[in-house]
């Protein structure tokens, strides 16, 4: 079955450890994301990328990093640097370009931090 | 720019009650309108979808009415039932401008029996 997996589904870090979240789609998409939900919130775009190798930064990119190496996997990186990680991060896929398309969210990752 | 604007919730209705969320939006081109739900835990399923004005997606006994003249995608359902509870989020992207989404900030929405 087509789909994205998000993994892990729960993510402990430390203060001032990096952590990596997985994404992996099989659905051919062009463009990817990520977003970050808090509790009672909205999702705010982190980062997306529309092709390999070519990445942009959406609302509040600070703190973060990704890559995207591989059509289908889009990895993001929590670092040190982001003040306050604990949320729920969900990353979705669209196929760019096409018309009346929707997009595509995996199951997330909550990261806590102790 | 583009932007959604969605009701404030919580929401929380008796079983077989009628359900409303207001959804209205912003934006500079023609784009495509969606409701998607978020069961506790998990990601986001597209729930409906419409594409141009006057398109009505429907789903589940889900629906809503894309309005141009209004710029508003309301999501109603006749008869709530209790697995309903959910929060809900309209959405809109257009692939004219690299398809990106915008979301609204979501409408908890808790059905009682």
């Amino acid at each position: 079955d087509g789909g994205i997996t998000q993994s892990p589904k729960y993510l402990f870090r430390k203060e001032g450890q990096n952590v990596t979240l997985s994404c992996e789609q099989n659905l051919n998409h062009d463009a990817m994301y990520w977003y970050r939900q808090d509790p009672g919130q909205g999702l705010r775009l982190i980062y997306y990328s529309q092709i390999v190798n070519d990445f942009q930064k959406g609302d509040i990119a600070e703190g973060y990093s990704v890559s995207r190496e591989k059509k289908e996997s889009f990895p993001l990186t929590v670092t040190s640097a982001q003040k306050n990680p604990t949320a729920f991060y969900l990353c979705a896929s669209d196929s760019t370009g096409y018309k009346n398309t929707e997009a595509f969210f995996g199951q997330g990752t909550r990261l806590t931090v102790v | 720019g583009n932007s959604v604007t969605q009701m404030e919730g919580p929401v929380t209705l008796s079983e077989e009650a009628f359900l409303t969320i207001n959804c209205t939006y912003t934006a500079t081109g023609y784009p495509s309108l969606f409701w998607y739900v978020q069961y506790p835990g998990e990601g986001l399923q597209l729930l409906l979808k419409a594409t141009k004005a006057d398109d009505k997606g429907s789903n589940k006994g889900f629906e809503a009415t894309y309005r141009k003249e209004t710029t508003s995608f309301h999501l109603e359902k006749g008869s709530v039932q209790v697995s309903d509870s959910a929060v809900y989020f309209c959405a809109l992207s257009d692939w004219r401008t690299g398809n990106q989404f915008y979301f609204g900030t979501g409408t908890s929405l808790t059905v009682i029996p």
